[in-house]
């Protein structure tokens, strides 16, 4: 049972660089998520999708773009990474968005950019 | 603004009993969630309360008073794998999740 697959786990980057965060999920989840987590500071949202061809901008967007083009893929892009979006990043889905089922997680991929 | 406060961290004993406490402000509440985190690992659901009252979940529970925006997460028997980060959540009226910064809860033998 896989549920949620991120990749690269671990990445350092040049500043400028174009990156790609790859995320699938086989749950058949309707909804995904997109959060950053850096220490001392809760989880904090990027961006979201409610259902496959839908995306929405959460708490800190700026600098990221998102698209949701099948159910169970969810990329995030840093266009040109800047030395702030060093982070973990966390991609998570639930069986439908806006509700209050639980969260499932993918493993994570840190991300340093120079 | 939206605040969820958790003590960043706490130290217990093992086979001993740990209340994590948190204290939220929101814009609405439809929820709120207890998550465990081991270092270097995915956060996982361990507990979701939407009434008032305590959730017993084998040697876990999880308490809810709405009234004075507070929450708090039981662990009994403590063992050694109980040593992770310990995330409160709280789903807000437009159903997004705040998080507190988490609880990182130490045992020792």
């Amino acid at each position: 049972i896989a549920g949620i697959t991120q990749a690269p786990t671990s990445q350092i980057l040049a500043a400028g660089r174009r990156m790609t965060l790859r995320c699938t999920q086989d749950m058949r989840h309707n909804a995904m998520y997109w959060y950053r987590q850096d220490l001392g500071l809760g989880l904090r949202l990027i961006h979201y999708s409610n259902t496959a061809g839908t995306t929405g901008k959460g708490e800190v967007p700026d600098g990221y773009s998102v698209s949701r083009a099948n159910t169970d893929d969810f990329p995030l892009t840093l266009a040109s990474a800047v030395p702030s979006q060093t982070s973990v990043y966390f991609c998570a889905s639930s069986e439908s968005g806006g509700d209050t089922g639980e969260l499932f997680f993918g493993e994570g991929s840190r991300l340093t950019v120079l | 603004g939206q605040n969820i406060d958790q003590p960043t961290e706490m130290t217990a004993t093992e086979g001993a009993i740990v209340q994590i406490n948190c204290t939220y402000q929101t814009s609405g509440f439809n929820g709120l969630f207890w998550y465990q985190q081991h270092a270097g690992e995915a956060p996982t659901f361990l507990s979701y309360n939407v009434l008032d009252g305590l959730e017993e979940k084998g040697r876990f529970s999880s308490f809810l008073s709405r009234s004075k925006g507070y929450s708090y997460l039981l662990l009994k028997e403590l063992q050694m794998k109980d040593s992770a980060s310990y995330l409160c959540a709280v789903m807000d009226s437009n159903y997004q999740l705040i998080w507190g910064a988490g609880t990182k809860l130490i045992i020792k033998p």
